[in-house]
């Protein structure tokens, strides 16, 4: 079956830093990945998306790379702000569905 | 350009009662997937419709029903509420089920 595996948070980290949230799968064939972000009160945003082996994806500072050999795809930011506090998931799509990860809460500190 | 629109935003029931979710899938979007998320957890997924066709279902219940229309809109019934429906219901829409699925704010279900 289908499984994505990120890391536990909560990640509390000052502003400028560098964030990194680990995240590997389990899938039969080769799924799309992507990262979707979630604030407060509010439903997913897609943050970026990869279609296939060695792809990366990339959205307002945030990268990942689609890594086949490793079965990752791990979120990247150089240099946070604060307003990049929310939950991220990372997702594969298979089988006509999105399969999510638990979640990692991230907290930006001015 | 609209995009997902879910309603109600939120709604309380009790147990054993029955409720209805709607969702109206963003503009060009024919493709409607519902998902569950308990409160600090990722989203599960419970079905996708294509052509008024329940095309996918996910491990959910009977109780989980739903519907698509010709105008791509859809609904989520779920039957004999239990304490554990309590979630934020997430629909999703996209082109011909291709990626990605573009998400609503939910459905906020409390069950008393």
């Amino acid at each position: 079956g289908n499984s994505v595996t990120q890391m536990e948070g909560p990640v509390t980290l000052s502003e400028e830093a560098f964030l990194t949230i680990n995240c590997t799968y389990t899938a039969t064939g080769y799924p799309s990945l992507f990262w979707y972000v979630q604030y407060p009160g509010e439903g997913l945003q897609l943050l970026l998306k990869a279609t296939k082996a060695d792809d990366k994806g990339s959205n307002k500072g945030f990268e990942a790379t689609y890594r086949k050999e490793t079965t990752s795809f791990h979120l990247e930011k150089g240099s946070v702000q604060v307003s990049d506090s929310a939950v991220y998931f990372c997702a594969l799509y298979n089988d006509y569905k999105l399969s999510f990860g638990a979640g990692t809460t991230v907290t930006v500190r001015a | 350009d609209a995009g997902v629109t879910q309603s109600p935003t939120h709604l309380i029931k009790t147990r054993g009662q029955q409720v209805t979710l709607r969702c109206s899938p963003k503009s060009g979007h024919d493709t409607v997937s519902w998902y569950q998320q308990a409160l600090g957890q990722g989203p599960q997924f419970i079905f996708q419709y294509y052509e008024e066709e329940e095309r996918q279902r996910g491990n959910f219940p009977d109780r989980f029903s739903g519907h698509q229309f010709p105008n791509y809109s859809s609904e989520l019934n779920v039957n004999a509420l239990l304490l554990g429906d309590s979630a934020l219901y997430l629909c999703a829409s996209s082109p011909r089920g291709n990626q990605p699925q573009h998400f609503g704010d939910g459905t906020r279900l409390s069950i008393l």
